[in-house]
């Protein structure tokens, strides 16, 4: 069984500011590893994804998330926030060649960007 | 627009009474999902299908809940007797690829109990 931990649940920033929303799991199988985002009244969207290879990803928006094995962590960065990026940000996991393929959501963190 | 679609958006309705939601997938997606959210939570796992076939169901789906896809392209969730705890939004996904497990969300069905 898998489980994900979003350690903050809002997280308020300034503009052009850095961020890092924080992610733990726990699995006893290796994993897939995802972030979603949800934009107010919209609905969940794939930010970026760790399937393996490269422990780094980055999404097309400017966020990276690192997959970090021995501390079970995929933290989402980015370097400079923009009001755009207003969201709900869903950490998520996914048991590598699990038969079931669902996906176990943390409960999310809310970004909220100031001018 | 060829994403996942749900109909309804929205549905209100009083306790005791019998509510359907609809799921359109991706074309030639052959795995569907149900997920519940509650406000303030992450979405949760209801049931997926592989094609027509229900292949797994959480132990939050009571009795009252049952999922169908029986042409294995849209999907119907029916709750009887509805319950005011059953309010959440309900969402369905869909994927195609084993390998991945990239799953495209709908947009939801707001569930109010009354």
């Amino acid at each position: 069984a898998q489980s994900v931990t979003q350690l903050d649940s809002q997280v308020p920033v300034f503009e052009e500011a850095p961020v890092e929303l924080r992610c733990n799991y726990s699995s006893s199988v290796s994993v897939y590893l995802f972030w979603y985002v949800q934009y107010p009244n919209q609905g969940l969207q794939l930010l970026l994804k760790y399937l393996s290879g490269s422990t780094l990803v980055e999404s097309i928006n400017g966020f990276e998330a690192e997959f970090n094995k021995s501390q079970t962590s995929f933290h989402l960065r980015k370097p400079s926030v923009h009001i755009s990026d207003t969201a709900e940000y869903f950490c998520a996991v996914s048991g590598l060649y699990s038969s079931a393929s669902k996906i176990i959501f943390g409960s999310g963190t809310r970004l909220s960007i100031r001018p | 627009d060829t994403g996942v679609s749900q109909d309804p958006r929205h549905k209100i309705t009083k306790r005791g009474q019998n509510v359907t939601f609809r799921c359109d997938p991706i074309s030639e997606h052959n795995r569907l999902y149900w997920y519940r959210q509650t406000l303030g939570q992450g979405p949760e796992f209801l049931t997926y299908f592989q094609n027509e076939a229900q292949l797994e169901k959480s132990r939050l789906l009571s009795d009252r809940f049952s999922a169908e896809r029986p042409k294995g392209s849209f999907s119907t969730l029916e709750i009887q007797r509805t319950e005011q705890g059953d309010s959440a939004m309900y969402l369905c996904a869909s994927s195609l690829s084993e390998s991945d497990n990239e799953q495209f969300f709908g947009p939801g069905t707001r569930l109010t109990v009354l």
